[in-house]
C-alpha cells in the first residue's frame, strides 16, 4: 500500500524555466509534508516542508503547495538551474509520538535541468 | 540540525555473510531510524531504534535479519545478516528531533551482495 505516490518517475526542463514536481497521498492522518533532494552517493537533503494548516510555503526558488481536499502537494522550482538535477522525494508524517516522527516517502522523481 | 556520520560508505559482500553499518550523530537524539532504498525505488523504513529498548520493526522486516543496537543517544548500528543478492541496496540512517521538523540523513551505505 503506497501511501505517498509520485507518479512521474522523471521530468526534464530547460534552465530558467519552472519545474513542477507532484505528489499525492492517501492517508488523511498525514499532517506534515517534506521535500528532499538526493544526489547519487549522498543521503537525502531537506529542501522545504509544509504543515497541513498551511496551503503554501516559500523559500527562495522553492515553493510547496498543499491541497488537502485533493490530498495533493507540489514543489515548484523557479528558475530551474542545472545544479537542481537530482532525485526529488516527497515525504509525509502523521500525528503521535511514533507516527509523528517516522517519514513515509514517495518513489521519487528524477529531475533533469538542461542548460 | 544534526550531522550524521555513517560507515562504511559502500561495500561488496559475499552472500551468506553479515555486514554491520554504523551511524554516529553529533548530538543526542531519542529516535534513530534505519531506511533501505532498493535500486530505483523509494526509501522504506526498516526500523526505529530507541535507546534503552528493543527496536521497533516495520512490516516485512525482522530482528533476526536486521539486528539493531542502540547503546547510547548518539550511536546505532544496523546489521544485515546472512546476506543474499536481494539485500543489495542503499541503507540510510536518519534522525528527527520531533514531529513537524525535518529529518536528517547520513550519506548512506551502498551494499552490493555477490
Amino acid at each position: 500500500d503506497q501511501q505517498v505516490k509520485q507518479n512521474s518517475p522523471s521530468l526534464s526542463v530547460q534552465e530558467g524555466r519552472i519545474s513542477i514536481l507532484n505528489c499525492d497521498y492517501t492517508n488523511s492522518m498525514f499532517d506534515y509534508f517534506l521535500w528532499y533532494k538526493k544526489y547519487p552517493a549522498e543521503g537525502p537533503t531537506f529542501l522545504i516542508s509544509i504543515s497541513s494548516i498551511k496551503d503554501k510555503n516559500e523559500d527562495g526558488r522553492f515553493t510547496v503547495f498543499l491541497n488537502k481536499s485533493a490530498k495533493h502537494l507540489s514543489l515548484h522550482i523557479v528558475p530551474s538551474q542545472p545544479g537542481d538535477s537530482a532525485v526529488y522525494f516527497c515525504a509525509a508524517s502523521g500525528r503521535g509520538v511514533t507516527s509523528g516522527s517516522r517519514l513515509t516517502f514517495g518513489e521519487g522523481t528524477q529531475l533533469t535541468v538542461n542548460p | 540540525s544534526a550531522v550524521i556520520s555513517q560507515k562504511p560508505s559502500r561495500d561488496i559482500c559475499q552472500r551468506g555473510t553479515s555486514l554491520t553499518i554504523q551511524c554516529q550523530v553529533d548530538s543526542q537524539v531519542t529516535m534513530m531510524f534505519w531506511y533501505r532504498q532498493q535500486p530505483g525505488q523509494s526509501l522504506t523504513l526498516i526500523a526505529t531504534a530507541n535507546q534503552g529498548s528493543e527496536a521497533t520493526y516495520e512490516s516485512g522486516f525482522v530482528i533476526d535479519k536486521f539486528p539493531i543496537s542502540r547503546p547510547n543517544l548518539t550511536f546505532s548500528t544496523l546489521t544485515v545478516s546472512n546476506m543474499s543478492p536481494e539485500d543489495s541496496s542503499i541503507y540510510l540512517c536518519s534522525v528527527r528531533g520531533q514531529a513537524n521538523t525535518e529529518a536528517f540523513f547520513g550519506q548512506g551505505t551502498r551494499l552490493t551482495v555477490v
